[in-house]
């Protein structure tokens, strides 16, 4: 079982639609969470951070984190061509980051105008 | 504030020729540094990772080394590219647990 699942995609989606981005894990000692978008041959840009459970809300972002079901969660509202990427979460055991972070393959995300 | 260069943006290098990616960061210090290779459809995948100069921890075993010759200055290299290097490799830099990447190199290996 991989450490970290994300449905590859890609997902198309209209402009102004809610769009829901997801990952799964397997171990339960990570507690740091991370989503970061990646356009075409850029490097990713960190767009979320979050600890442990909970809720975050950054403009039209929100990352939602269930570690009991050991699930993540990147929502954007009200889409816009601009947000088409690939989006990767990404998640850490070590507070420090010394040990780097497990990502995600990535989703692919198209926002149709 | 932090910034994160790489150099060179692209390169397409023969089999069998030497590598050396450089990355650079300002505006912090003692940073955590990271080399990362990402390939179409395998994701990111960590190399090297150097908590100070002059100490690397390796991810995978393979035909590439990493070095920190100052605090903020971090090496990819390579005697000798086998075709399988080509990718896009990203540098990354951490001050406590978000990581922040650079623009990243694409190598191709002919």
């Amino acid at each position: 079982q991989k450490e970290v699942e994300q449905d590859p995609g890609p997902l198309s989606v209209p402009e102004g639609a809610i769009v829901s981005l997801n990952c799964t894990y397997s171990n339960s000692a990570f507690q740091y969470f991370m989503w970061y978008r990646q356009y075409s041959r850029k490097g990713p840009e960190l767009l979320m951070y979050t600890y442990s459970s909970g809720n975050k809300e950054d403009g039209r972002f929100t990352a939602q984190v269930d570690k009991s079901s050991k699930y993540i969660s990147l929502f954007i509202r009200d889409s816009q061509p601009s947000d088409s990427a690939t989006y990767l979460c990404a998640m850490s055991d070590s507070g420090g980051g010394a040990d780097g972070l497990t990502f995600g393959k990535g989703t692919h995300l198209i926002i149709q105008p | 504030s932090q910034t994160i260069h790489q150099w060179p943006a692209t390169l397409v290098q023969p089999v069998g020729s030497p590598l050396s990616l450089e990355c650079t960061v300002e505006g912090t210090s003692n940073p955590n540094l990271y080399w990362y290779r990402q390939a179409a459809g395998r994701g990111l995948q960590l190399l090297f990772y150097s908590v100070g100069i002059g100490q690397i921890s390796s991810e995978v075993p393979q035909n590439l080394s990493a070095s920190r010759p100052q605090d903020r200055q971090f090496i990819l290299s390579s005697k000798k590219l086998l075709l399988s290097d080509s990718g896009f490799y990203l540098c990354a830099w951490s001050g406590s647990v978000e990581q922040f990447f650079g623009p990243g190199t694409r190598l191709t290996v002919l």
